[in-house]
């Protein structure tokens, strides 16, 4: 248990619908970041919040948008959804402290999201 | 562009065997490398991070080691057991003001019993 935690668990929306993925973080951690991990391969890199502010984003249309909070935990909205959008959404956090971070990520169990 | 790739894709070894999994990665400059497992359906659990100033981590029947002027990365795992069964990841972070991490697409490991 790595004390991140993911709600809802799984999700079934259909193709132009929206959705709202949320992550709460392991307390201390300042940082959450969100990744797609599509069916066989490895979680590709959505954006970052650092300070409730975005903080590096990945190769994702705007369309995949997201919050930080004070507590630091997070959202990850997702409009107009299409059917590659089917995939399970992790959420990591950490301490980051700038460039020479060291810190491991922590990830969370995940949300499973179908997209019919 | 970093990339990442983990050979072979899927590896079946009977209980007991010691066993190499590996990571390459085509851009040296990086922070730090991290190995994950990944059981099915579920999230990743770290196992080793790997600092690019250090060869290597140990935890308990895990070794990693990390080449960052070849672009490598080998996770040793010793005396296979079934509860080894899952898909491990390795990730780089590339440095820089963010935390990102890319990662190759995992190893499939079976351990028989």
């Amino acid at each position: 248990e790595t004390g991140v935690t993911q709600s809802p668990t799984h999700l079934i929306k259909t193709r132009g619908q929206q959705v709202t993925l949320r992550c709460s973080s392991q307390s201390g951690h300042n940082t959450v970041s969100w990744y797609q991990q599509a069916l066989g391969q490895g979680p590709q890199f959505i954006f970052q919040y650092y300070r409730e502010e975005e903080n590096g984003r990945g190769n994702f249309p705007p369309r995949f948008s997201g919050l930080q909070f004070p507590n630091y935990s997070s959202e990850l909205n997702v409009n107009a959804l299409e059917l590659d959008d089917s995939a399970l959404y992790l959420c990591a956090s950490t301490r980051f402290s700038g460039p020479v971070s060291t810190d491991t990520q922590y990830f969370g169990p995940g949300t499973r999201l179908t997209v019919l | 562009k970093q990339e990442v790739t983990q050979i072979p894709a899927a590896l079946s070894v009977p209980e007991g065997e010691n066993l190499v999994l590996n990571c390459s990665f085509t851009d040296s400059a990086i922070y730090n490398l991290q190995w994950f497992r990944q059981d099915p359906g579920k999230g990743l659990t770290s196992l080793l991070l790997i600092q690019s100033s250090q060869r290597e981590q140990t935890s308990g029947r895990l070794n990693a080691s990390l080449d960052k002027s070849s672009g490598r990365s080998t996770l040793y795992i010793a005396a296979s057991q079934p509860g080894d069964s899952a898909t491990y990841l390795c990730a780089v972070r590339p440095g820089g003001n963010t935390g990102k991490l890319i990662f190759g697409q995992g190893t499939t490991l079976q351990v028989k019993p």
